[in-house]
């Protein structure tokens, strides 16, 4: 059973930094597109970033260019986002994701709460 | 950047209707590309659909996706009552559109 278990979320003041990581499991990590995906209060989802497999390709939404970082640790199974700067409009629940269907998303985290005041 | 546009923002049907969603892309994309979602409250999104009209493994035949180019569409053929919930369409494993809120009438 594919499992995606985020952690790292909390309260940060306007200008901090967080950094969310992802441990999965049930799947072989190595071989898949990941992402973060973010779901703020009263909106609908937005797609923050994804990486594919040996971090050579990187994508984000234009509104954390040059804030957030995604990276990944394929021998510990583990994404990773690195937000700075944070404002917030960043305030949201972060879902970890996988494709394991070629551009589509299989499987999400149960989220972990960013809250950015 | 492709923007989808999703329609009805709110679609207000009963249980045995049939539901169809709307969603536009501002420029013309692959059919490889477009999935859709469900989600309800207190729940992560789930698969329906990709590729524009692959159900996702368990999706129930009621569901159906079609369309190219650059306009797409969802068909829920009879409403069931756990069917209630927010749609989405997204492009290329990224940018969502903005939802279709399908309630109860």
């Amino acid at each position: 059973e594919v499992q995606l278990v985020e952690s790292g979320g909390g309260l940060v003041q306007p200008g901090g930094s967080l950094r969310l990581s992802c441990a999965a499991s049930g799947f072989t990590f190595s071989t898949y597109w990941m992402a973060w995906v973010r779901h703020a209060p009263g909106k609908g989802l937005e797609w923050v970033a994804n990486l594919n497999k040996d971090e050579s390709e990187k994508h984000y939404v234009g509104s954390v260019k040059g804030r957030f970082t995604i990276s990944r640790d394929n021998a510990k199974s583990s994404l990773y986002l690195q937000m700075n700067n944070l404002r917030a409009d960043d305030t949201a629940v972060y879902y970890c994701v996988t494709y394991r269907i070629m551009a589509a998303i299989t499987d999400w985290g149960q989220g972990t709460l960013v809250t950015v005041s | 950047e492709i923007v989808l546009t999703q329609s009805p923002g709110t679609l207000s049907l009963s249980p045995g209707e049939r539901a169809t969603l709307s969603c536009r892309a501002s420029q013309s994309i692959s059919s490889s590309q477009l999935a859709w979602y469900q989600q309800k409250p207190g729940q992560t999104p789930r698969l329906l659909i990709y590729g524009t009209s692959t159900r996702a493994t368990g999706i129930p035949d009621r569901f159906s996706g079609s369309g190219s180019g650059t306009d797409f569409t969802l068909t829920i053929s009879r409403l069931e009552p756990e069917d209630f919930a927010v749609y989405y369409c997204q492009h290329h494993g990224s940018s969502f559109g903005q939802g279709t809120k399908l309630e109860i009438k």
